[in-house]
């Protein structure tokens, strides 16, 4: 399928290594925000999500961390593998109309590449 | 559990001309996104649509129009095609409209102009 990677910022790491993919968001008012992967010809796949009362939540094998005094989300993926290649967006969850339009805006994406 | 599916999966159309792209949300999801995804960037949203009406629009033109049906499943019509056009529209469904409600996406609709 098509690569969704074309001219993204490139993380190569090896295979058993930890992995940290950062973020910067643009909107001071999110309060949510979500990490996504998407591999080539697929749609983006959650993987986790964090609210902006936390700093830190953890799933298996990933940890977001969210720093809201300078805007800036990271994902941690521990003991990374071949198939953690993928395109990874952050994204901040954006609420208007008093709640009743809820829209995500999504970073540029990171391309990581996981060498066996 | 199925998830969300679009139909097709890959379409070719030419300026000018209209296209109708479909979504199914996840059963039980009441609320569908829509965005476009132009090769190389991150998705942009279109659309948000909840209860059958438009919660929430995106910066793109009239030509740009969606509905929702009763069983939640969605429409996203393009009329008078651009080369510009070209993309992945991506459907997204969640259980709300509400605050910190995950949007869980399809795999497209790969959308080429000539």
């Amino acid at each position: 399928g098509e690569s969704v990677g074309l001219h993204l910022p490139t993380l190569s790491v090896q295979e058993g290594d930890n992995s940290i993919i950062n973020c910067a968001y643009s909107n001071s008012a999110s309060d949510y925000f979500i990490w996504y992967k998407q591999e080539s010809g697929k749609g983006p796949q959650f993987i986790i999500d964090i609210r902006s009362n936390m700093d830190k939540r953890q799933g298996q094998r990933v940890t977001v961390l969210l720093n809201k005094t300078v805007k800036h989300l990271s994902l941690q993926i521990a003991a990374t593998q071949p198939g953690d290649s993928a395109v990874y967006f952050c994204a901040e969850n954006i609420m208007n109309y008093g709640g009743a339009t809820n829209k995500l805006i999504f970073g540029t994406g990171t391309l990581l590449a996981v060498q066996p | 559990d199925a998830g969300v599916t679009q139909s097709p999966t890959h379409l070719i159309k030419t300026r000018g001309q209209q296209v109708t792209l479909r979504c199914s949300p996840i059963s039980g999801h009441k609320s569908v996104s829509w965005y476009q995804q132009v090769l190389g960037q991150g998705p942009q949203f279109i659309f948000q649509y909840y209860e059958k009406e438009e919660r929430g629009r995106g910066n793109f033109p009239d030509r740009f129009s969606a509905r929702q049906f009763p069983n939640y499943s969605s429409e996203l019509n393009v009329n008078a095609l651009l080369l510009g056009d070209s993309a992945l529209y991506l459907c997204a469904s969640s259980l709300s409209q509400g605050a910190n409600q995950p949007q869980h996406f399809g795999d497209g609709t790969r959308l080429s102009i000539l």
